[in-house]
């Protein structure tokens, strides 16, 4: 059984260049959050995919982006690179339950991005 | 919005030690989750436990969701347990986000 996958593993941008991540849920699952990881602190949610939209954002500006596609796959990009965005982001699927349900998240290896 | 409070922050253990973790979390949640960040980046999961008590091997871990805190028990401590641990909750109101902890960074000596 596969777990979450995720790539690339390192990418190195300058600021102001455009980035693309990607990721593949578990296998069986239908939703996909994205968390970016700054160093030394907790994830912090971006946004949830669910039925191939936009369920959920969390605090980030509109230059962070996603799609989910109908094999529930899902990419994460961001524009107009700051210094700021280096950090690790992490991808979590989850099977849906509901609003109220059970929803445990299983999480990638991360793409570790450093924007110099 | 909730806040989630970890402790302690830092903890180091000789081979062999147990330990208790503590979240603590400031509205009703209808999920709860801990996790094991490894050197490496990689959260593993260890326990989805929105109420009641798990054991797996030498971690286990409690949840009492009225009193609004989560313990996570680490008994004969080795040093490939090593890392951050973090717990991380979804608000029992709709929402679909997950709310991190501040962590627990925990080092075994050997």
């Amino acid at each position: 059984d596969a777990g979450v996958t995720q790539s690339p593993t390192h990418l190195i941008k300058t600021r102001g260049q455009q980035v693309t991540l990607r990721c593949s849920p578990k296998s069986g699952h239908d939703t996909v959050s994205w968390y970016q990881q700054a160093l030394g602190q907790g994830p912090q949610f971006i946004f949830q995919y669910y039925e191939e939209e936009e369920r959920q954002r969390g605090n980030f500006p509109d230059r962070f982006s996603g799609h989910q596609f109908p094999n529930y796959s899902s990419e994460l990009n961001v524009n107009a690179l700051l210094l700021g965005d280096s950090a690790l982001y992490l991808c979590a699927s989850s099977r849906f339950g509901g609003a109220g349900g059970r929803n445990e998240q299983f999480f990638g290896p991360g793409t570790r991005l450093t924007v110099l | 919005g909730i806040q989630v409070e970890q402790s302690p922050p830092d903890l180091i253990l000789q081979e062999g030690a147990n330990s208790t973790l503590r979240c603590n979390f400031s509205d009703s949640v209808n999920n709860l989750q801990w996790f094991h960040q490894n050197p490496w980046g990689q959260l593993i999961n260890l326990f989805y436990i929105p109420s009641g008590t798990k054991q797996n091997g030498r971690l286990s871990a409690t949840t009492v969701a009225t009193e609004r805190y989560s313990l996570l028990y680490i008994s004969s401590s080795q040093t490939t347990d090593s890392g951050v641990y973090f717990c991380a909750v979804r608000v029992a109101s709709g929402t679909y986000k997950y709310i991190f902890g501040t962590g627990t960074r925990l080092k075994v000596l050997a």
